[in-house]
């Protein structure tokens, strides 16, 4: 179990669009349509942003949009703001039962 | 309100045992799988176990594997972490986490705010 790869950082201006990639294997990302994508600013909880490869809950702005290609998931920001500054995760389920995040990517709003 | 709280964090000397247990309240509980995911100090998420909502189905980081047992109690609503053996490695705040559908492994959307477990 590797976590999936996953930019350290990436940045964008305001009102730019940015995209955070994640790369897992056939064994994860490649097999399961079951990749999420999670918000998280320091001190709070992670946030649910993105479930099933595509799908927003109720109530994330269509700003946030992913996609998948072979082994690798996608995340794209649209119209930054400045509270989009944050860390960003990928998961994948990985087959057993079993869960993998990304190492994470820093999301900085210039 | 959905809501989760976890307890029973603690600081132990390597090779010690905890439990940790996460409350939850505001949702049907037996209709959802639930996780138990950690942050170490400086890192990134780490999911570290997840049970279906009847216990049936298990699943475990193998960084955990063999160390940790995770269990639910359905009528008290509640979701615990045995953790044995404990090294250094397993400081982190845990957090637990609803599955954001009864269908399993579609994401976490409810996440407590962690109990922190320092092993030294």
């Amino acid at each position: 179990q590797s976590a999936l790869t996953q930019p350290a950082s990436v940045s964008g201006s305001p009102g730019q669009s940015i995209t955070i990639s994640c790369t897992g294997t056939t064994t994860d990302v490649g097999t399961y349509n079951l990749v999420s994508w999670y918000q998280h600013h320091p001190g709070r909880v992670p946030k649910l942003l993105i479930s099933q490869v595509t799908k927003r809950p109720s109530g994330i702005s269509d700003r946030f949009s992913a996609s998948k290609s072979g082994n690798t998931a996608s995340l794209t920001i649209s119209r930054l703001q400045p509270e989009d500054e944050a860390h960003y995760y990928c998961c994948s389920y990985a087959g057993s039962t079993t869960l993998i995040f990304g190492g994470g990517t820093k999301l900085t709003v210039l | 309100e959905v809501q989760l709280v976890e307890s029973g964090g603690a600081l132990v000397q390597p090779g010690r045992s905890l439990r940790l247990s996460c409350a939850a309240s505001g949702f049907i509980f037996d209709d959802y799988a639930m996780h138990w995911v950690r942050q170490a100090p400086g890192k990134g998420l780490e999911w570290v176990a997840g049970i279906n909502w009847n216990g049936n189905s298990i699943g475990y980081a193998d960084s955990v594997k063999g160390r940790f047992t995770i269990s639910r109690d359905n009528v008290k609503n509640s979701l615990f972490l045995q953790m044995n053996s404990l090294r250094a490695e397993d400081t982190a705040l845990y957090h637990c986490a609803k599955e954001f559908d009864p269908a399993d492994y579609y994401g976490m959307d409810v996440w407590g705010p962690g109990t922190t477990v320092t092993v030294s």
